[in-house]
């Protein structure tokens, strides 16, 4: 069957280490895979489109890494701050990625201490 | 803040009820995509509107219902409530072009409460 996985415990790290998290799928080929932040009862915020013919996509402190044969994506936050404390998703456009539909993740959740 | 507008913002049905839950989409965006997220789950696609036409269905029953307005604004109509339903639901909009939708922009979401 088809699975898009991410750690569903919580991650907790000291504020200006380096956050790293993990999205795992099965059964999928997808076009694209996207990163979004979600805050307590806010809608998920868009952080990061990475293609399947890219390996790496940087902006700012994140970086987003694209594994299509490990069919997994890598998705850091160097120097992390407690402001990055919240859950973030991933979410993958099966197929060509024309019908708009995105499977999503359950999240992780990222705790950073001061 | 992504200038997509959901309405309300929090409402309390009984089963067996009907819901209607409106979304003005960001000003550009010629797509809107319905979503819902469960409690401690990620966002589940409903369904996708484009042009005012469906364009792709997740596996929701059809007492799912939707549409998409001239002006690009949607509403998701749902009939016969049922306690499973209840869920943050979250309206997002997107500019569609060649090689996908793309990044979509999320509204704060209506929160769903079914006694």
């Amino acid at each position: 069957s088809q699975k898009i996985e991410q750690n569903s415990e919580a991650l907790n790290i000291q504020e200006g280490k380096t956050a790293t998290l993990t999205c795992n799928y099965t059964n999928y080929s997808p076009a694209y895979l996207q990163w979004y932040r979600q805050d307590p009862g806010r809608g998920p915020v868009f952080l990061l489109l990475i293609r399947e013919n890219e390996k790496e996509k940087r902006k700012e402190r994140l970086k987003v890494t694209f594994d299509t044969t490990l069919k997994q994506s890598l998705f850091h936050i160097t120097a992390s701050q407690p402001a990055d404390s919240a859950t973030y998703l991933c979410a993958l456009a099966p197929g060509s990625g024309n019908t708009g539909k995105l499977i999503f993740g359950q999240g992780t959740t990222l705790q950073v201490k001061p | 803040e992504t200038g997509v507008t959901q309405s309300p913002t929090h409402l309390i049905k009984t089963r067996g009820q009907q819901v209607t839950l409106r979304c003005s989409s960001q000003s550009g965006h010629n797509t809107v995509s319905w979503y819902q997220q469960a409690l401690g789950q990620g966002p589940q696609f409903i369904f996708q509107y484009y042009r005012e036409e469906e364009n792709g269905r997740g596996n929701f029953p059809p007492r799912f219902s939707g549409l998409q307005f001239p002006n690009y604004s949607s509403e998701l109509d749902v009939n016969a409530l049922e306690l499973d339903d209840s869920a943050l639901y979250l309206c997002a909009s997107s500019l569609r072009r060649q090689g996908g939708t793309g990044e979509l922009f999320f509204g704060e979401g209506s929160r769903l409460t079914v006694l």
